[in-house]
């Protein structure tokens, strides 16, 4: 079962236009991670919150976190071109290691 | 600094045939070690996670095992591939400082 959903399942935006995903997940975390995918690679880590923190940046990324309705968002700020790529959440459940379950993942593709 | 190997990179194999998949990690040690399966155009599903030496925990009930004979080293195996066995797998590690998992570059498997 997965743990986190990301919507919208695919989102298409032209450069320089902000792009918004959002993530929900079903238990509770000790923090949540935001991953990119490009075509046939491995994952890359972008941000990491942890549950007491509300709100996250590195550069222009934004990540929000709502404990209390179980949901993020990632914000990518004036898209380029090189940000096609799956982007996906992941929580860890603690459980004397650390699964961590990733959600099916938001394609985002942005027209030059 | 660590790095992550993941080979083979590509394998097409016939149903009923064996399978063994290799990742081994550098530069740290006692890592938190994952496998996950990736369908195309798909998130990600945890198959098995390993917190040492032999200690293997498994996600889903299927056909494929995991083993970690070493500290830095996980195998995932099959006896006899199934067609239902593509896709594509994905070692990771995880940073115990930070939660952060690093990924390999992934194994594509098609069974035919």
């Amino acid at each position: 079962s997965q743990q986190g959903e990301e919507d919208p399942q695919a989102l298409s935006i032209q450069e320089g236009e902000n792009a918004t995903m959002n993530c929900s997940y079903k238990t509770s975390i000790n923090n949540l991670q935001w991953y990119r995918q490009n075509s046939g690679r491995g994952l890359v880590h972008l941000i990491l919150i942890r549950s007491n923190e509300r709100e996250k940046h590195s550069g222009r990324l934004r990540v929000t976190l709502d404990t209390s309705k179980k949901s993020s968002s990632l914000l990518i700020t004036a898209s380029r071109a090189a940000d096609t790529a799956s982007y996906f959440c992941a929580t860890d459940l603690n459980t004397g290691g650390f699964k961590t379950i990733f959600g099916a993942g938001t394609r985002l593709f942005v027209k030059a | 600094s660590q790095t992550i190997h993941q080979w083979p990179a590509t394998l097409v194999q016939p149903v009923g045939s064996p399978l063994s998949l290799e990742c081994t990690v550098e530069g740290t040690s006692n890592p938190n070690l994952y496998w996950y399966r990736q369908a195309a155009g798909r998130g990600l599903q945890l198959l098995f996670y390993s917190v040492g030496i032999g200690q293997i925990s498994s996600e889903v009930p299927q056909n494929l095992s995991a083993s970690r004979p070493q500290d830095r080293q996980f195998i995932l195996s099959s006896k006899k591939l199934l067609l239902s066995d593509s896709g594509f797998y994905l070692c990771a590690w995880r940073q115990a400082s930070s939660g952060e998992l690093f990924f390999g570059e992934g194994s594509r498997l098609t069974v035919l």
